[in-house]
C-alpha cells in the first residue's frame, strides 16, 4: 500500500529553518517523484518543489532561494528546508506522489 | 511561470444539477513530447486533495465517469454531471508541463 507522511516540528520561530521529513512505503523514491505542496490555512494550494526519481530537483520560483530538497534512498525519505522562515509562511505542507497524498503537516510561524 | 486562472471562484449547485469549471492557462500547456500535463484536483473538508483527472481528460483509479475532463492548448473544463453531495468541495487545476508547476487558485463547489 502506498503512503506518504509528514513529520516536523509544528512551530517554527521567524527567521529560522523549517526542516521537514517525507517518509514514504510501498515505493521507491527511485522509481518515483515526489512533490511539496503547501497551503495557506483558508487558502489555495502551492507547489513548492519536487525530487525526480533521478535525483535531480526543481522549485518553485518564489521559493527557490530560501528551498531545498533532498533525499535519503536507503530509509524512503524526502527533507524539505526552508529558511528565513516568516509569519506568512505558516501553512499545511503536504508530500505527495500527485496520485497519493500525505496527511499534511501544519506548520506555523510565530515566536 | 504559468498562470491558471479558474473560473468561477465559486459554483453553487442543487444536488443532481451538473457543474462546469473553467481552467484556462497563460500559455499553452502541449509539452514537447506532445503530452498535455493538465491535472484536476478535488479537496474536500478538512482532507488532503485527491486526483481526480490526469493528462487532460483521464480519470485516476476509482474517480466516477461523471468527471470528464476536457480541452486542449491553454483552455480546459471540468464537468460534474449530476452532483452529488461527497463532490462538494475546491477544485484546483494543476499544470506539469512547464518547470516549475503550478496551481490555479481554486473553484468552490457549494450548495445553493
Amino acid at each position: 500500500e502506498v503512503q506518504l507522511k509528514e513529520s516536523g516540528p509544528g512551530l517554527v520561530q521567524p527567521s529560522q529553518t523549517l526542516s521537514l521529513t517525507c517518509t514514504v512505503s510501498g515505493f521507491s523514491l527511485t522509481d518515483y517523484s515526489v512533490h511539496w505542496v503547501r497551503q495557506p490555512p483558508g487558502k489555495g494550494l502551492e507547489w513548492m518543489g519536487v525530487m525526480w526519481s533521478g535525483g535531480s530537483t526543481a522549485y518553485n520560483s518564489a521559493l527557490k532561494s530560501r528551498l531545498s530538497i533532498s533525499r535519503d534512498t536507503s530509509k524512503s525519505q524526502v527533507f524539505l528546508k526552508m529558511n528565513s522562515l516568516q509569519t506568512e509562511d505558516t501553512a499545511i505542507y503536504y508530500c505527495t506522489r500527485r496520485t497519493y497524498w500525505g496527511q499534511g503537516t501544519l506548520v506555523t510561524v510565530s515566536s | 511561470d504559468v498562470v491558471l486562472t479558474q473560473t468561477p471562484v465559486a459554483q453553487p449547485v442543487t444536488l443532481g444539477d451538473q457543474a462546469s469549471i473553467s481552467c484556462r492557462s497563460s500559455q499553452s500547456l502541449v509539452h514537447s513530447n506532445g503530452n498535455t500535463y493538465l491535472e484536476w484536483y478535488l479537496q474536500k473538508p478538512g482532507q488532503s486533495p485527491q486526483l481526480l483527472i490526469y493528462k487532460v481528460s483521464n480519470r485516476f483509479s476509482g474517480v466516477p465517469d461523471r468527471f470528464i475532463g476536457s480541452g486542449s492548448g491553454s483552455d480546459f473544463t471540468l464537468k460534474i454531471s449530476r452532483v452529488e453531495p461527497e463532490d462538494l468541495g475546491v477544485y484546483y487545476c494543476f499544470q506539469a508541463t512547464h518547470d516549475p508547476y503550478t496551481f490555479g487558485a481554486g473553484t468552490k463547489l457549494e450548495l445553493k
